[in-house]
């Protein structure tokens, strides 16, 4: 398996605009999660899903931020506006039947100008 | 996932054996240790988990006392590649389905 996917690698936007990350993950998984790492706030949960479904999107920053997944080997997360608050990088992560052990993506850094 | 610490930063050179030490007092009965590595530029990475005593795979050893108020990863013989940030979770199995990391460590190994 090629493990998970992420794209763009690297996006560049000036504020105001929409920005939209893409993840596929490892066949198999069920269960797919997005995060964002910055300097000062560290690694953050932005949002889970079990099974297509969104479980916990309490860590999404505000109504700005949404994610979907509308199927098992795709899923998005739209900013709308951006805002130069926004940058960092996103990763997503999937995981399969082991709870503890989940799989990285290679991560899209976001520059908003 | 209980709280947990563990140094900010750790030096070393290459070659040498690194411990880092994660402090959970509050562990509770069903709560495991879990440890991921994360390389500059990459996403975190599983490398190890435990409950009790001694566990060891192809990357690293995690050695858990009795009392398990702490764990202690250790990299034999550690080279440049294992420079990185180490996170140390602690909680339930399930607990482990919404990851919470925190600062972790830094190990910076040199020449």
């Amino acid at each position: 398996d090629a493990g998970v996917i992420q794209s763009p690698r690297h996006e560049v936007t000036e504020m105001g605009q929409e920005v939209t990350l893409r993840c596929k993950p490892i066949s198999g998984h069920n269960s797919l999660f997005w995060y964002r790492q910055t300097m000062m706030r560290g690694l953050e949960l932005l949002i889970y899903f079990n099974n297509n479904v969104p479980i916990d999107d309490s860590g999404m920053p505000e109504d700005r931020f949404s994610a979907k997944m509308p199927n098992a080997s795709f899923s998005t997360l739209k900013i709308q506006p951006s805002e130069p608050r926004d940058s960092a990088v996103y990763f997503c992560a999937s995981r399969g039947d082991r709870y503890y052990e989940q799989y990285f993506g290679p991560g899209t850094r976001l520059t908003v100008t | 996932l209980a709280k947990t610490t563990q140094p900010i930063s750790m030096d070393s050179y290459e070659g040498q054996e690194v411990n880092i030490t994660c402090s959970h007092n509050n562990i509770a009965t069903n709560d495991y240790i879990t440890w991921y590595q994360q390389f500059p530029s990459q996403g975190p990475r599983f490398i190890i988990q435990g409950y009790k005593t001694k566990v060891t795979n192809e990357v690293a050893s995690l050695f858990i006392p009795a009392d398990r108020k702490s764990s202690t990863l250790s990299l034999p013989r550690v080279s440049l590649s294992d420079t990185a940030v180490y996170y140390c979770l602690v909680g339930p199995q399930r607990g482990f389905q919404k990851l919470v990391f925190g600062t972790g460590t830094r190990l910076l190994v040199s020449p």
